[in-house]
Order: C-alpha cells, then sequence, then structure tokens
C-alpha cells in the first residue's frame, strides 16, 4: 500500500550537473503532476500528465523536462541544474482531474 | 494579488483551543481543497469540497461559494495537530492553485 514514492528523498548537485527524480505510483491513477515549493510560496505546478504518454507544460516548466513512459512512473528530469531550482519537489497523482489527489514525500534538491 | 489568500499565516493555541483557518480565492471555482502538512514534509489531503460543510473527526471544513470563502476548524486541539494547512482550488477542470499555507502550533 505504497501510494506515491519518491526518489531520491534528498539530493546536492552542482551547478551544470543534470539528475532526474522519480515518482511511482501503484493506485493506477492516470493524472500524475509535479510541483515545486518554495519558502512563502504555494505550490507551484511544473509539469503534469494526464495518462501514459502524455505530458503538459504546468506554471514553471523552464528548465525541466518529463516522460511517463508508464502509466505508473513520471520522471522528472532536470538537464543543467541552476541554483534557482532549489527547492523541494512533490509529486501527485489522482484517478481523475476532478478527484483528491495523493503526494508523495517531497525530495529536497540543493544546487551549489 | 494571489487568487487564494489564507489567514492567519502564523497561529499558535493552547491545547484543547478551537481553531479556525481561513481561506479567501478571487475566481469562481469547482472545487476547494484543504490540505496538511507535517514538519518534515508529507502532504496529506483533508478535504474536498463544493458546497456545504464536511467533518471528518475533529476536523470541520464549510464553503461559503456566494462569498468565496471557506474554514476549517479543528475543535479540541492537540499538539499532534501542528502543522502547515494549505487551502487549493480548481477552476472548472483546470489543475489547483494552491495557497501559501497558514502554520499551527498547538502548545501543550
Amino acid at each position: 500500500n505504497a501510494g506515491v514514492t519518491q526518489t531520491p528523498k534528498f539530493r546536492v548537485l552542482k551547478t551544470g550537473q543534470s539528475m532526474t527524480l522519480l515518482c511511482a505510483q501503484d493506485m493506477n491513477h492516470e493524472y500524475m503532476y509535479w510541483y515545486r515549493q518554495d519558502p512563502g510560496m504555494g505550490l507551484r505546478l511544473i509539469h503534469y500528465s494526464v495518462g501514459e504518454g502524455t505530458t503538459a507544460k504546468g506554471e514553471v516548466p523552464d528548465g525541466y523536462n518529463v516522460s511517463r513512459l508508464k502509466k505508473q512512473n513520471f520522471l522528472l528530469g532536470l538537464e543543467s541544474a541552476a541554483p534557482s531550482q532549489t527547492s523541494v519537489y512533490f509529486c501527485a497523482s489522482s484517478p481523475t482531474a476532478n478527484y483528491g489527489y495523493t503526494f508523495g514525500s517531497g525530495t529536497r534538491l540543493t544546487v551549489v | 494579488k494571489n487568487e487564494v489568500e489564507q489567514s492567519p499565516q502564523n497561529l499558535t493555541a493552547q491545547e484543547g483551543e478551537f481553531i479556525t483557518i481561513n481561506c479567501s480565492y478571487s475566481v469562481g471555482i469547482s472545487a476547494l481543497h484543504w490540505l496538511q502538512q507535517h514538519p518534515g514534509g508529507g502532504i496529506v489531503s483533508l478535504f474536498m469540497l463544493s458546497s456545504g460543510k464536511k467533518k471528518h473527526g475533529r476536523l470541520i471544513a464549510t464553503i461559503n461559494i456566494q462569498e468565496k470563502h471557506s474554514s476549517l476548524h479543528i475543535t479540541a486541539s492537540h499538539p499532534r495537530d501542528s502543522a502547515v494547512y494549505i487551502c487549493a482550488v480548481r477552476k472548472g477542470n483546470e489543475k489547483l492553485t494552491f495557497g501559501t499555507g497558514t502554520r499551527l502550533t498547538i502548545i501543550p
């Protein structure tokens, strides 16, 4: 009964390095989302997916790419990390657009 | 002006007190969510409502669509209720827009 699992939980990157954050859900949800959370700001949507093989941009997509090759996995990639991408990243999933979300436990990323 | 405004930003109360957290929004919505985020980060969905009132244990959520306002109440507050409470709204089938949260601290 894992729900939404994010890996890794913590990561420190040097400017210019790349990495991939993995989100996996075992609830057969169609919709998956990547958010970032910064101090003093609400969660902001980076990218989302409405089903396997689909992705779409959210409100802050620049510097990130995503893929949803399998329904249960949603990957967030940083091709060339920048200090401005230091944040806590949350993945979430929902069965439909008009349903509650299940969140992962977050990934704390620091770019130095 | 943010589409979703929460008040207060911070709230400290004694154990046992009745707690009210407010959320106001500026657009027509199809649903409003209340979420809880504990220290250490995990986010849990508490309620999703589009009208009226919902209750779960000591938590009560209400919404007034005409006034574009929702409240989250906690009865008989306990230190384990200490968390950040986040309001989020959905317009039609669009994605959620989140408030910045209310940090609640309950002192034993």
